[in-house]
């Protein structure tokens, strides 16, 4: 299985602030990177595809980059409607694996 | 509006069975891979299941292989979990997941959940 790392496992932010997620994987998956937000007792809600392709809707705020091995989510300025735990997720393989998140915390 | 929605979940003994239901609407499910994501409390996401666009093929990850089962009803577009022998640590939220036309295909939506609490 390919193994799915995320850092930090948490942060501490203020609204404003530039925040930077980093994943890693154990193997090369392309561009097959996927970002999600999950509040707290809430679905989970697909943010950025692909790597770096923005999901319909979601604040440009947000961008994703990487590929390979190592990739970033990026929020520019954050807001109070963006803490939260987000994930990193693999579409490469079988079977799908995440990472195991990052909670961004209020400063 | 696409959507889906879980129902099924419970309380149930160690050793008993469940059956999770996916009710889709706003699209067609033989169309996508359809997936189950389980989240233990206070813990990460954990993809259990898949069932490809045709439905020539399903995926377990190795930790509920050969207990659970995936399948589905195209005329209710209607995807099920059947989950047997099931164990403490299967205590989770389960999400009934829409991918897309391919295994490489994002998550892009998600039901509400629902709960399976594992206890005697």
């Amino acid at each position: 299985d390919i193994q799915m790392t995320q850092s930090p496992s948490s942060l501490s932010a203020s609204v404003g602030d530039r925040v930077t997620i980093t994943c890693r994987a154990s193997q090369s998956i392309s561009s097959y990177l996927n970002w999600y937000q999950q509040k707290p007792g809430k679905a989970p809600k697909l943010l950025i595809y692909d790597g770096i392709t923005l999901q319909s809707g979601v604040p440009s705020r947000f961008s994703g980059g990487g590929s390979g091995t190592d990739f970033t989510l990026t929020i520019s300025s954050l807001q109070p409607e963006d803490f939260s735990t987000y994930y990193c997720q693999q579409s490469y393989g079988t079977p799908p694996t995440f990472g195991q998140g990052t909670q961004v915390e209020i400063k | 509006e696409v959507q889906v929605v879980e129902s099924g979940g419970g309380l149930v003994q160690p050793g008993g069975s469940l059956r999770l239901s996916c009710a889709a609407s706003g699209f067609t499910l033989n169309n996508y891979w359809i997936h189950w994501v389980r989240q233990a409390p206070g813990k990460g996401l954990m993809w259990v299941s898949h069932i490809i666009g045709d439905g020539t093929k399903t995926s377990y990850a190795d930790s509920v292989k050969g207990r659970f089962t995936i399948s589905r009803d195209n005329a209710k577009n209607t995807l099920y979990l059947q989950m047997n022998s099931l164990r403490a640590e299967d205590t989770a939220v389960y999400y009934c997941v829409k991918g897309g036309a391919y295994s490489t295909s994002p998550f892009d939506s998600w039901g509400q959940g629902t709960q399976v609490t594992v206890s005697s």
